[in-house]
């Protein structure tokens, strides 16, 4: 298993410009999520989804839209990139069922807006 | 509202030492505690996860407890290693009818010097 996989790995991005960050996930999980991680600090959600076709906001979703159309994929949209998105961002995916409900995590995509 | 605070923010220990992180929370019901590692640029690699009807979990060298009724959790680590220097995430999560919810602190960073 390739586990959760993102791309692309790092973007600068001019104001005003959108982009998709891609993520995706094989262990056939159903709950998936994105985070974003500023400098110095730890996590906070953005998006998150239970299972294909829903959505849902997490703590920090202004200027940010998601789809799941399918269980692997939970692409994040930026529109109208602003200085205020460079971050580095996580998607993470766990399954309901296991006790646990332990998050993996992908290895991130460093995003800077100029 | 869940908040989750690390201390030290940052460590730095010389080799062989033994070593305790500490983080606390605010909202002790919560369903787990995970501990994650952080290496500058990669994405969160899990250690160890606490279901809240544990009190503790080891994986090598690493032993993490958790208090729910005094709202804190210890990373302990035997006889650190230059290779455990990174930031070292706790998280706390809490089980919504919508999926799993983590909470982050801002980390500790771990510098161990040989």
């Amino acid at each position: 298993n390739a586990g959760v996989t993102q791309t692309p790995k790092f973007r600068i991005l001019k104001i005003g410009q959108s982009m998709t960050l891609q993520c995706a996930q094989d262990m056939n999980h159903n709950y998936m999520y994105w985070y974003r991680q500023d400098p110095g600090m730890g996590l906070k959600l953005i998006y998150y989804s239970v299972g294909a076709g829903i959505t849902d906001k997490g703590e920090v979703p202004n200027g940010y839209n998601v789809s799941r159309s399918t269980t692997e994929d939970f692409p994040l949209r930026l529109e109208l990139a602003a200085p205020s998105q460079t971050s580095v961002y996580f998607c993470a995916s766990s399954y309901f069922g296991l006790a646990a409900h332990e998050q993996f995590f992908g290895p991130g995509t460093r995003l800077t807006v100029l | 509202k869940q908040e989750v605070t690390q201390i030290p923010a940052a460590l730095s220990v010389p080799e062989g030492e033994n070593l305790v992180l500490n983080c606390s929370f605010t909202d002790s019901a919560i369903y787990n505690l995970q501990w994650f590692r952080q290496d500058p640029g990669k994405g969160l690699t899990s250690l160890l996860l606490i279901q809240s009807s544990q009190r503790e979990q080891t994986s090598g060298r690493l032993n993490a407890s958790l208090d729910k009724s005094s709202g804190r959790s210890t990373l302990y680590i035997a006889a650190s290693q230059p290779g455990d220097s990174a930031t070292y995430l706790c998280a706390v999560i809490r089980w919504e009818t919508s999926g799993s919810r983590l909470t982050f602190g801002e980390g500790t960073q771990l510098t161990v010097n040989p």
